[in-house]
């Protein structure tokens, strides 16, 4: 069966300080793969997707930026939070092909910038 | 107007009641439907999918959709404590890699 690793769970970072949160799939190839963000009263954003290795794309400009070194690998980062980062952070994936509208989700980070 | 417009709750239900949530929306465009519900703290968790008008049951929840309203229903029978989340209604269009979502409605359901 599937199952999709999101790390850390919870993280608390300084404005101006770098970001790093990295989400893994396993049992399954060639995964489409994305970031959202979940702020309070705010709904589900999709910031990026990834339909392959290299292949990203950004919903909404921002000071964040992701990246997909492998197949079932995806990263999302930033050089300097900003206080209006703060949220919760969701990675998911979905199958390629007729089925891309079924989203799985991982755990979430809640970050907190201060 | 929002694409997704759904009521935000707070929705508080006695245990074994019938649950009805909803979610409007504005763009015919979409023809997948799903809800899926979050517990506090973690991600959310895919409920129920259709792609069609009418009813669909699994055991006790029944996703109900009426194109022609642009109208979506999940309907929650014999409500359980566990039942307590909020829930997220979302929809694509076809061969689009985005998913709209509504803001969620946050349902407790008291013993």
């Amino acid at each position: 069966s599937q199952t999709i690793h999101q790390w850390p769970a919870t993280l608390v970072q300084p404005v101006g300080s770098p970001l790093s949160l990295e989400c893994t799939v396993e049992g399954t190839s060639n995964p489409n793969l994305y970031w959202y963000r979940q702020a309070a009263g705010r709904g589900l954003q999709l910031l990026f997707y990834s339909i392959g290795i290299d292949q990203i794309s950004s919903e909404v400009p921002q000071n964040l930026s992701a990246s997909r070194p492998q197949d079932r690998q995806f990263i999302l980062s930033s050089k300097k939070l900003l206080l209006s980062d703060s949220g919760f952070y969701l990675c998911a994936w979905s199958g390629q092909g007729v089925s891309n509208e079924k989203l799985f989700f991982g755990s979430g980070t809640q970050l907190s910038v201060l | 107007q929002k694409e997704v417009e759904q009521d935000p709750g707070p929705l508080s239900v006695p245990e074994g009641a019938i649950v009805s949530l909803n979610c409007t929306y504005s763009n015919s465009a979409f023809q997948y439907f799903m809800w899926y519900r979050q517990y506090s703290r973690k991600g959310p968790e895919l409920l129920m999918y259709t792609y069609s008008s009418g009813n669909k049951e699994d055991g006790r929840f029944t996703a109900q959709v009426d194109k022609s309203s642009k109208y979506i229903s999940l309907f929650i029978r014999d409500s359980q404590p566990s039942d307590s989340a909020t829930y997220l209604c979302a929809m694509s269009v076809p061969g689009s890699y985005q998913l709209t979502f509504g803001k969620g409605t946050k349902l407790s359901v008291i013993p």
